[in-house]
């Protein structure tokens, strides 16, 4: 079955960069969900996106932005990078109405 | 503040035998209750989850039982097996009003010895 797919899978960059991570959800999946996971740390939520509308908001720094598009893939836009920013960013797809969420294999971001 | 309390952090088990992960909540509103695991680098993987209104759900060697009073939720691993090695974490959402935000406990680290 297929699967969310993520790109890259591993992102080193320096600070004050910018970064864009991809996300391509399940097939007929609508909604989007971005997380991120500090090294032995349970996935902190983000953003999450239905219908290319932003549905909800957590932690996410001002730094950050997100967009769906109309396929439906999504992209997490991130700037003027801090040391802190190191983390696992994973996304996740479901079909609206239904509560399972299926994670991507993540992006490890490395920032020096 | 955390919104899903899980324990323990971590947790030896022998092969074969019984695995139990614990949570608790605090907000009456979560309407559903996923577990994932997740292997070093990898993505969390739905494990099983269930709905306050079930008591217990079972999907093969995984049960989660549900005290929808005491607000708290467990994960059992039956005969566990070393490829059962995993971190595993709960989670709930209130998907009235979050949308499906996952709300994650800490994590548990399962090690099953040969």
């Amino acid at each position: 079955a297929a699967g969310v797919i993520q790109s890259p899978r591993h992102l080193i960059k320096e600070k004050r960069e910018t970064a864009t991570l991809k996300c391509y959800p399940i097939p007929r999946h609508d909604t989007v969900y971005w997380y991120q996971q500090g090294p032995g740390q349970d996935p902190q939520f983000l953003i999450s996106f239905y219908e290319k509308m932003q549905s909800d908001k957590g932690s996410i720094p001002d730094r950050f932005s997100a967009q769906q598009f109309s396929d439906y893939h999504s992209e997490l836009n991130m700037s003027s990078l801090e040391l802190g920013d190191s983390a696992l960013y994973f996304c996740a797809s479901s079909v609206q109405g239904a509560p399972e969420q299926y994670f991507g294999p993540g992006t490890r971001l490395t920032v020096t | 503040q955390q919104q899903v309390k899980q324990s323990p952090q971590s947790l030896i088990v022998q092969k074969g035998g019984i695995s139990i992960i614990n949570c608790a909540y605090e907000n009456t509103a979560f309407d559903y209750f996923p577990w994932y695991q997740q292997f070093p680098g990898k993505g969390p993987a739905l494990l099983i989850a269930i709905r306050p209104d079930v008591s217990e759900k079972k999907e093969g060697r995984f049960t989660i039982s549900f005290n929808k009073s005491a607000k708290q939720f467990s994960l059992h691993i039956m005969d566990s097996q070393p490829g059962d090695s995993a971190t595993y974490f709960c989670a709930a959402t209130d998907r009235g009003s979050t949308l499906g935000r996952l709300y994650f406990g800490r994590g548990t680290q399962l090690t099953v010895w040969p």
